[in-house]
Protein backbone atom coordinates (compact mmCIF):
# COMPACT_ATOMS: atom_id res chain seq x y z
CA UNK A 1 0.00 0.00 0.00
CA UNK A 2 1.56 3.26 -1.54
CA UNK A 3 1.63 6.05 1.59
CA UNK A 4 2.34 9.37 1.18
CA UNK A 5 3.40 11.89 4.45
CA UNK A 6 4.12 15.26 4.52
CA UNK A 7 6.20 17.36 7.19
CA UNK A 8 7.60 20.66 7.97
CA UNK A 9 6.72 23.29 10.17
CA UNK A 10 3.44 24.50 10.91
CA UNK A 11 4.21 28.14 11.27
CA UNK A 12 6.44 29.76 8.91
CA UNK A 13 7.82 33.39 9.76
CA UNK A 14 7.28 36.29 6.45
CA UNK A 15 10.31 36.59 4.18
CA UNK A 16 11.67 33.41 5.27
CA UNK A 17 11.93 29.67 3.44
CA UNK A 18 9.02 27.00 4.04
CA UNK A 19 10.40 23.76 3.76
CA UNK A 20 8.27 20.20 3.63
CA UNK A 21 9.32 16.92 3.18
CA UNK A 22 7.07 14.28 1.69
CA UNK A 23 8.14 10.62 2.32
CA UNK A 24 7.21 8.18 0.46
CA UNK A 25 6.36 4.17 1.59
CA UNK A 26 4.94 1.17 -0.09
CA UNK A 27 6.98 2.77 -3.55
CA UNK A 28 9.73 3.38 -5.38
CA UNK A 29 10.17 6.74 -5.72
CA UNK A 30 12.32 6.49 -8.75
CA UNK A 31 9.51 4.75 -10.81
CA UNK A 32 6.96 8.21 -10.47
CA UNK A 33 6.62 12.10 -11.10
CA UNK A 34 6.04 13.87 -7.70
CA UNK A 35 3.82 16.81 -7.22
CA UNK A 36 3.53 19.17 -4.57
CA UNK A 37 -0.45 20.80 -4.67
CA UNK A 38 -1.44 23.31 -2.21
CA UNK A 39 -5.23 25.15 -1.28
CA UNK A 40 -5.59 28.15 0.45
CA UNK A 41 -8.20 28.41 3.41
CA UNK A 42 -11.52 27.85 1.66
CA UNK A 43 -9.80 28.13 -1.85
CA UNK A 44 -9.48 26.12 -4.87
CA UNK A 45 -6.32 23.92 -5.52
CA UNK A 46 -2.91 25.16 -7.10
CA UNK A 47 -0.04 22.91 -8.96
CA UNK A 48 3.56 24.12 -7.37
CA UNK A 49 5.74 21.70 -9.15
CA UNK A 50 6.54 18.21 -10.01
CA UNK A 51 10.12 15.92 -10.00
CA UNK A 52 11.28 12.88 -11.36
CA UNK A 53 14.28 10.87 -9.94
CA UNK A 54 16.61 12.04 -12.94
CA UNK A 55 16.52 15.53 -12.01
CA UNK A 56 13.54 16.38 -13.92
CA UNK A 57 11.49 19.59 -12.45
CA UNK A 58 8.61 21.39 -14.09
CA UNK A 59 7.16 24.82 -11.42
CA UNK A 60 4.00 26.75 -11.75
CA UNK A 61 5.29 29.71 -13.44
CA UNK A 62 3.74 31.98 -11.01
CA UNK A 63 5.82 30.39 -8.37
CA UNK A 64 9.06 29.60 -10.15
CA UNK A 65 11.38 32.72 -8.93
CA UNK A 66 10.98 31.37 -5.66
CA UNK A 67 10.22 27.64 -5.58
CA UNK A 68 12.71 24.71 -5.52
CA UNK A 69 12.06 20.77 -5.27
CA UNK A 70 14.82 17.88 -4.62
CA UNK A 71 14.76 14.05 -4.54
CA UNK A 72 16.70 12.07 -2.14
CA UNK A 73 16.52 8.54 -3.83
CA UNK A 74 18.27 7.08 -0.47
CA UNK A 75 15.38 8.29 1.89
CA UNK A 76 12.98 7.95 -0.68
CA UNK A 77 11.58 10.79 0.13
CA UNK A 78 11.38 14.10 -1.82
CA UNK A 79 11.28 18.10 -0.53
CA UNK A 80 9.82 21.46 -1.21
CA UNK A 81 11.22 25.20 -0.28
CA UNK A 82 9.23 28.07 -1.00
CA UNK A 83 11.34 31.61 -0.35
CA UNK A 84 10.62 35.01 0.44
CA UNK A 85 6.92 33.55 1.66
CA UNK A 86 4.19 35.83 2.65
CA UNK A 87 0.29 35.53 4.12
CA UNK A 88 -0.41 34.78 0.43
CA UNK A 89 1.16 31.38 0.98
CA UNK A 90 -0.99 29.85 3.31
CA UNK A 91 -2.47 26.80 2.22
CA UNK A 92 -2.87 23.40 3.11
CA UNK A 93 0.04 21.41 1.30
CA UNK A 94 -0.77 18.09 -0.56
CA UNK A 95 2.25 15.96 -1.93
CA UNK A 96 1.30 13.03 -4.39
CA UNK A 97 1.89 10.90 -6.57
CA UNK A 98 1.76 10.84 -10.55
CA UNK A 99 1.16 7.56 -11.80
CA UNK A 100 0.70 7.96 -15.28
CA UNK A 101 4.66 8.11 -16.21
CA UNK A 102 4.97 11.12 -17.81
CA UNK A 103 5.54 14.68 -16.77
CA UNK A 104 1.82 16.59 -18.46
CA UNK A 105 -0.92 13.59 -17.33
CA UNK A 106 -1.36 14.70 -14.05
CA UNK A 107 -2.59 11.34 -13.00
CA UNK A 108 -2.46 12.13 -9.43
CA UNK A 109 -3.74 9.09 -7.62
CA UNK A 110 -1.92 8.82 -3.95
CA UNK A 111 -1.91 12.01 -2.06
CA UNK A 112 -0.68 12.84 1.28
CA UNK A 113 -2.99 14.14 4.39
CA UNK A 114 -2.09 17.32 3.44
CA UNK A 115 0.22 19.77 5.97
CA UNK A 116 -1.61 23.16 7.00
CA UNK A 117 1.23 25.98 6.85
CA UNK A 118 0.82 29.03 8.47
CA UNK A 119 2.77 32.34 7.65
CA UNK A 120 2.51 34.71 10.51
CA UNK A 121 4.15 36.76 12.64
CA UNK B 1 -4.66 31.06 -10.35
CA UNK B 2 -7.47 28.97 -12.12
CA UNK B 3 -7.18 28.76 -15.52
CA UNK B 4 -9.88 26.45 -16.54
CA UNK B 5 -13.74 27.71 -15.42
CA UNK B 6 -16.28 25.61 -13.85
CA UNK B 7 -20.13 26.05 -12.15
CA UNK B 8 -19.59 27.45 -8.51
CA UNK B 9 -22.25 24.94 -7.28
CA UNK B 10 -24.64 22.18 -8.84
CA UNK B 11 -27.14 20.16 -7.25
CA UNK B 12 -29.61 17.78 -7.58
CA UNK B 13 -31.78 14.91 -5.71
CA UNK B 14 -30.76 11.54 -4.89
CA UNK B 15 -31.05 9.48 -7.61
CA UNK B 16 -30.66 12.89 -10.73
CA UNK B 17 -28.12 12.96 -13.10
CA UNK B 18 -25.64 16.13 -12.07
CA UNK B 19 -23.56 17.05 -14.99
CA UNK B 20 -20.07 19.86 -14.33
CA UNK B 21 -18.61 21.82 -17.35
CA UNK B 22 -15.00 22.78 -17.10
CA UNK B 23 -13.94 25.32 -19.78
CA UNK B 24 -10.37 25.79 -20.94
CA UNK B 25 -8.78 26.67 -24.07
CA UNK B 26 -6.49 25.10 -26.32
CA UNK B 27 -3.27 25.35 -25.09
CA UNK B 28 -4.73 23.25 -22.09
CA UNK B 29 -8.35 21.39 -22.78
CA UNK B 30 -7.69 21.97 -26.10
CA UNK B 31 -4.40 19.99 -26.59
CA UNK B 32 -4.08 17.61 -23.30
CA UNK B 33 -6.14 15.38 -21.66
CA UNK B 34 -8.66 16.39 -18.71
CA UNK B 35 -8.55 14.77 -15.11
CA UNK B 36 -11.13 15.22 -12.42
CA UNK B 37 -10.99 14.85 -8.29
CA UNK B 38 -13.63 14.50 -5.78
CA UNK B 39 -12.79 16.36 -3.03
CA UNK B 40 -14.37 15.22 0.52
CA UNK B 41 -14.78 17.58 3.26
CA UNK B 42 -11.38 17.90 5.02
CA UNK B 43 -9.80 15.23 3.18
CA UNK B 44 -7.45 15.22 0.00
CA UNK B 45 -8.52 15.03 -3.11
CA UNK B 46 -9.27 11.92 -5.02
CA UNK B 47 -9.08 10.66 -8.28
CA UNK B 48 -12.01 10.35 -10.01
CA UNK B 49 -11.77 10.32 -13.74
CA UNK B 50 -8.34 10.30 -15.62
CA UNK B 51 -7.72 10.53 -19.64
CA UNK B 52 -10.85 12.48 -19.57
CA UNK B 53 -12.91 9.68 -19.71
CA UNK B 54 -11.30 6.70 -18.04
CA UNK B 55 -12.34 5.66 -14.29
CA UNK B 56 -9.46 4.24 -11.51
CA UNK B 57 -10.14 0.92 -10.43
CA UNK B 58 -12.88 1.38 -7.30
CA UNK B 59 -14.62 4.19 -8.74
CA UNK B 60 -18.03 3.34 -9.20
CA UNK B 61 -19.41 3.47 -13.02
CA UNK B 62 -21.96 6.07 -11.94
CA UNK B 63 -18.82 8.70 -12.44
CA UNK B 64 -17.95 9.51 -16.52
CA UNK B 65 -16.28 12.13 -18.11
CA UNK B 66 -16.04 13.43 -21.82
CA UNK B 67 -13.79 16.07 -23.50
CA UNK B 68 -14.99 18.03 -26.61
CA UNK B 69 -12.46 20.68 -28.19
CA UNK B 70 -11.31 22.66 -25.36
CA UNK B 71 -14.05 21.64 -23.07
CA UNK B 72 -14.62 19.47 -20.41
CA UNK B 73 -17.51 17.80 -18.73
CA UNK B 74 -18.48 15.30 -15.86
CA UNK B 75 -21.66 13.74 -15.36
CA UNK B 76 -22.69 11.73 -12.50
CA UNK B 77 -25.86 9.76 -12.58
CA UNK B 78 -28.08 8.07 -10.31
CA UNK B 79 -26.75 11.11 -7.68
CA UNK B 80 -26.20 9.74 -4.18
CA UNK B 81 -25.67 11.86 -0.74
CA UNK B 82 -21.75 10.37 -0.40
CA UNK B 83 -21.25 12.48 -3.58
CA UNK B 84 -21.75 15.45 -1.58
CA UNK B 85 -18.77 17.00 -2.24
CA UNK B 86 -16.32 19.73 -4.56
CA UNK B 87 -14.99 18.61 -7.64
CA UNK B 88 -12.07 19.83 -9.83
CA UNK B 89 -10.81 19.71 -13.41
CA UNK B 90 -7.33 19.64 -14.03
CA UNK B 91 -5.32 19.86 -17.10
CA UNK B 92 -1.47 20.46 -18.63
CA UNK B 93 -1.25 24.07 -19.94
CA UNK B 94 1.39 23.66 -22.86
CA UNK B 95 1.77 27.60 -22.51
CA UNK B 96 2.64 27.83 -19.50
CA UNK B 97 4.41 24.11 -18.86
CA UNK B 98 2.34 23.46 -15.81
CA UNK B 99 -1.04 21.64 -14.35
CA UNK B 100 -3.94 24.30 -14.02
CA UNK B 101 -6.75 23.25 -11.80
CA UNK B 102 -10.31 24.61 -12.23
CA UNK B 103 -12.24 26.81 -10.51
CA UNK B 104 -14.09 24.00 -7.99
CA UNK B 105 -17.66 23.13 -8.42
CA UNK B 106 -19.56 21.98 -5.14
CA UNK B 107 -22.08 19.35 -5.09
CA UNK B 108 -25.10 19.54 -2.81
CA UNK B 109 -27.42 16.52 -2.56
CA UNK B 110 -31.09 18.19 -2.24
Amino acid sequence: QVQLQESGPGLVTPSETLSLTCNVSGASITTYYWSWIRQSPGKGLEWIANIYHGGNTNYNPSLKSRVSMSIDTSKNQFSLNLTSVTAADTAVYYCARDSSGSYYLGDFDIWGQGTMVTVSS
Amino acid sequence: QSVLTQPPSASGTPGQRVTISCSGVISNIGSNSVNWYQQLPGTAPKLLIYSSSQRPSGVPDRFSGSKSGASASLAISGLQSEDEADYYCAAWDDSLNGFVFGTGTEVTVL
